[in-house]
């Protein structure tokens, strides 16, 4: 079965510093990973996706993640943060034999300070 | 383009009361998914349809919750009787098919609280 951990819960950045949040996956094979993120009161929307090729993956609003097979993880970051990325950000591992059903973190939570 | 709509946004009520949740996917999309968001944990699927077929409802707690996507379109899930466990975000999202990736577009949700 594939599972999602999001080890960190709550994590506050103060505007313009760097952000790096933590996902680590379980797998079997090789896991199609996504990034989402959700603002109070909107849906999910796609950050980033990574299928295979470059382990380093460029996605929406400046964000990026980079995938780890040694080390099981797929790391979201963005080197400055703006207030409107405060949010709740969610790991999610699929897979084709498994008609690509998402599994999620439990997510993290971003506060930006001024 | 319009986005997935959901409605309604919000719904309180009490324990043992029936409710129902309505799911408008992106126009062409042939696949439609219902999650459930608990407080504090991440989206978890309940149901998925294939134009008006159900591919996956082996999450979906049976005896009291129902769905049906019944012109292959539109979308409701029903919950009767609710217990207060099922307190939670209900998201919505379509794909155009699920046959090979496609990107799940998600709606705003409904919050139901029950009390």
């Amino acid at each position: 079965a594939q599972s999602v951990t999001q080890p960190d819960i709550h994590i506050t950045v103060s505007e313009g510093a760097s952000l790096e949040l933590r996902c680590n996956y379980s797998y079997g094979a090789t896991p199609y990973l996504f990034w989402y993120v959700q603002s109070p009161g909107q849906g999910l929307q796609l950050l980033l996706k990574y299928f295979s090729g470059d382990t380093l993956v460029q996605g929406i609003k400046g964000f990026e993640a980079e995938f780890k097979r040694s080390q099981s993880s797929f790391n979201l970051r963005k080197p400055s943060v703006h207030w409107s990325d405060a949010a709740e950000y969610f790991c999610a591992v699929g897979a084709r034999s498994n008609d690509y059903k998402l599994s999620f973190g439990a997510g993290t939570t971003v506060t930006v300070r001024a | 383009e319009a986005g997935v709509a959901q409605s309604p946004r919000y719904k309180i009520i009490e324990k043992r009361q029936s409710v129902a949740f309505w799911c408008n996917p992106i126009s062409g999309h042939a696949t439609l998914y219902w999650y459930q968001q608990i407080l504090g944990q991440g989206p978890k699927l309940l149901i998925q349809f294939q134009n008006n077929g159900v591919v996956d409802d082996s999450q979906l707690p049976k005896d009291r919750f129902s769905a049906e996507r019944l012109k292959g379109v539109d979308s409701t899930l029903k919950i009767q009787p609710a217990k207060l466990e099922d307190s939670a975000v209900y998201l919505c999202a379509s794909s155009l098919t699920g046959e090979s990736y496609n990107e799940q577009f998600f709606g705003p949700g409904t919050r139901l609280t029950v009390l």
